[in-house]
């Protein structure tokens, strides 16, 4: 059964600094892992989507690995601003399985001014 | 760009009621999704669609029914409320495509009392 951990659950860092969050995983066959933002009181908005013949990929101050062979992802997120106050989750999209994904607790991010 | 739109935003239900909670996309999505999220937790996956007449079980179905009558609208029915069905639902739709990413509401935030 897949499972999905990240690390850590929450996390407090001053404005400017550089981030990793981590995110593990417990079978490698998959589509892709995706990335994404989540403020209180909203639903999900995706980051990144990363496919499963990737390494990496990066949208402006993001950037998110993937490792299949050791099942890892990280996101990074260069100089930290207080708008990236937010829970992020990773997720895997399981293979011949309708498209369902498979979603960590998330890390609670506050990065502050 | 109205996306996924889900109703209600907040209800409390007393033990035993019953509800259904809408969920529509104005995307022509073939695939849709229905998810909770516990305090603390990432989503698990409740009830899936491929297209309209097509659905399937998540992770956590028990206590819940779908039906998928159009491409546009998936609701999700609660029968017998029980308070281990205090939660945040969430809906969300995606292209056909192994590699596109899910979009979703804002989510009906429902408390059993």
């Amino acid at each position: 059964k897949q499972e999905v951990t990240q690390i850590p659950a929450a996390l407090s860092v001053p404005e400017g600094e550089n981030l990793v969050l981590n995110c593990s995983f417990t079978d490698s066959a998959i589509y892709n892992l995706q990335w994404f933002r989540q403020d209180p009181g909203k639903g999900l908005t995706s980051l990144l989507l990363i496919q499963s013949s990737q390494r990496e990929q990066t949208s402006g101050r993001l950037n998110a690995s993937l490792d299949k062979s050791s099942g890892r992802s990280t996101l990074y997120i260069a100089a930290s601003q207080p708008g990236d106050s937010a829970t992020y989750l990773c997720a895997v999209y399981l293979y011949n399985q309708g498209g369902k994904l498979i979603f960590g607790q998330g890390t609670e991010l506050s990065v502050k001014p | 760009n109205a996306g996924v739109t889900q109703t209600p935003k907040f209800r409390i239900l007393k033990i035993g009621q019953s509800m259904t909670l809408q969920c529509a996309q104005d995307m022509n999505h073939n695939y849709m999704y229905w998810y909770r999220q516990d305090p603390g937790m990432g989503l698990k996956l409740i009830y899936y669609s491929v297209g309209a007449g097509i659905t399937d079980k998540g992770e956590v179905p028990n206590g819940y029914n779908v039906s998928r009558s159009t491409t546009e609208d998936f609701p999700l029915r609660l029968e017998l409320a029980a308070p281990s069905q205090t939660s945040v639902y969430f809906c969300a739709s995606k292209e056909d495509g192994t590699n596109q990413p899910q979009h979703f509401g804002d989510g009906t935030r429902l408390s059993i009392l």
